[in-house]
């Protein structure tokens, strides 16, 4: 089946500590996305990628790096710079092109700091 | 003020009233997409449009693009639905979506 796979579901991590969250799609997609989600709060873009090998920062870089080295794959790092790394992260992604595509959304991952 | 806004945030229904849901945004589009979000945490897109009005089994989402205005209406609701409904715009000079918070919506048997 085609979809976006991220593990792990649950992810428990000390402060002062990096952590990569793992994104991988079979869909064949050329975007890729990273967004945020906190309690009361709509979606909030973190990065995204329309290449391979190149990336841009969302509304709320700042504490995040990415790298996009496969088509398939999109892990972000959630580094100790991060003031606030407890959250719901999804990942998505879509086609590029001309028109207007949908995006296609992980199952997520829920990440506690403490 | 945020440019996507949903009402109502929460709604509890009995099984097989209609629901609607609104969401209003105040920027340029090129698209808006209706998203449903179950406990588990998963997104799933139901809707994309830009005009008009889109159908699927008892799910009917419109747009008035000139009030900035999107509908999701359930016909029939079913405890099933219960769920996260969340409308994102996607911006006409950026191709960014931009998200609403969100309407948790309950239905009782």
């Amino acid at each position: 089946d085609g979809g976006i796979t991220q593990s792990p579901k649950y992810l428990f991590r000390k402060e002062g500590q990096n952590v990569t969250l793992s994104c991988e799609q079979n869909l064949n997609h050329d975007a890729m996305y990273w967004y945020r989600q906190d309690p009361g709060q709509g979606l909030r873009l973190i990065y995204y990628s329309q290449i391979v090998n190149d990336f841009q920062k969302g509304d709320i870089a700042e504490g995040y790096s990415v790298s996009r080295e496969k088509k398939e794959s999109f892990p972000l790092t959630v580094t100790s710079a991060q003031k606030n790394p407890t959250a719901f992260y999804l990942c998505a992604s879509s086609r590029v092109g001309g028109g207007v595509y949908e995006q296609y959304f992980g199952p997520g991952t829920r990440l506690t700091v403490t | 003020k945020n440019e996507v806004e949903q009402s109502p945030q929460n709604l509890t229904a009995q099984e097989g009233e209609f629901i609607t849901i609104n969401c209003s945004y105040s920027v340029g589009i090129s698209a808006l997409h209706w998203l449903q979000q179950h406990p588990g945490g998963g997104i799933v897109s139901l809707f994309m449009l830009s005009s008009g009005k889109k159908k699927h089994g008892r799910l009917i989402a419109t747009i008035n693009i000139q009030e900035k205005h999107s509908s999701l209406h359930i016909t029939a609701s079913h405890p099933r639905d219960s769920a996260v409904y969340i409308c994102a715009v996607r911006t006409y000079n950026t191709d960014k979506l931009i998200f609403g918070t969100g309407t948790r919506l309950q239905v009782f048997p």
